[in-house]
């Protein structure tokens, strides 16, 4: 089973700032990694797919870069409803698996 | 609009059972793999189960095989989870979920879609 190591756990950032989320791979899962947003008492949300892909509706502000075993996800410019968690998922090797999370909280 | 709308969760003690729904509008069911994650109180996401969309192939986490079972009827557009022998540790807010390509097998999903959930409490 392929585990992804999300880091860091809680990132604390000020709105308009830059945010980098990392992902890593515990090997290869090519460019077969998924980024999702969730909000407190909501279902995630589909960001990024295959990497750096954007999914429907998704703000430009959101882009996903890496391939192999080290992902990002980055938010150029906080708006305050990106303060909420992250998840990577793999889909390159069954089962498929997610990451631990990141919390992005205001500083 | 893809809805996606799970039904049947609730209380039930360690080793009993409980099947969940999921009614899908929006698109044309029989055509995605659909999948169940689950997440534990205050904690991530994990995968639990996959389905095709013909229902003939079928893919389960280690942690619940031999005790779920997914199934789907497309003349109903509903997805199903049967779950039997549950355990304190299988409570959490099940999520259905579409994948967003037609024709994969479910083996390899992503998520692109996500019902609100249901929660399930094993507990005495």
């Amino acid at each position: 089973e392929i585990v992804l190591t999300q880091s860091p756990a809680t990132l604390s950032l000020s709105p308009g700032e830059r945010a980098t989320l990392s992902c890593r791979a515990s090997q290869s899962v090519s460019s077969y990694l998924v980024w999702y947003q969730q909000k407190p008492g909501q279902a995630p949300r589909l960001l990024i797919y295959d990497a750096s892909n954007r999914a429907t509706g998704i703000p430009a502000r959101f882009s996903g870069s890496g391939s192999g075993t080290d992902f990002t996800l980055t938010i150029s410019s906080l708006e305050p409803e990106d303060f909420v968690v992250y998840y990577c998922q793999q889909r390159s090797n069954w089962p498929p698996t997610f990451g631990q999370g990141t919390r992005l909280e205001i500083k | 609009e893809v809805q996606l709308l799970e039904s049947g969760g609730g209380l039930v003690q360690p080793g009993g059972s409980l099947r969940l729904s999921c009614a899908a509008s929006g698109f044309t069911f029989s055509s995605y793999a659909m999948s169940w994650v689950r997440q534990a109180p205050g904690k991530g996401l994990e995968w639990v189960s996959s389905i095709s969309g013909s229902g003939g192939t079928t893919y389960y986490a280690d942690s619940v095989k031999g005790r779920f079972t997914i199934s789907r009827d497309n003349s109903k557009n509903t997805l199903y989870l049967q779950m039997n022998s549950l355990r304190a540790e299988d409570t959490a807010v099940y999520y259905c979920a579409k994948d967003p390509n037609t024709g994969t097998t479910g083996r390899n999903p992503s998520f692109d879609s996500w019902g609100q959930g249901t929660l399930v409490t094993v507990s005495s």
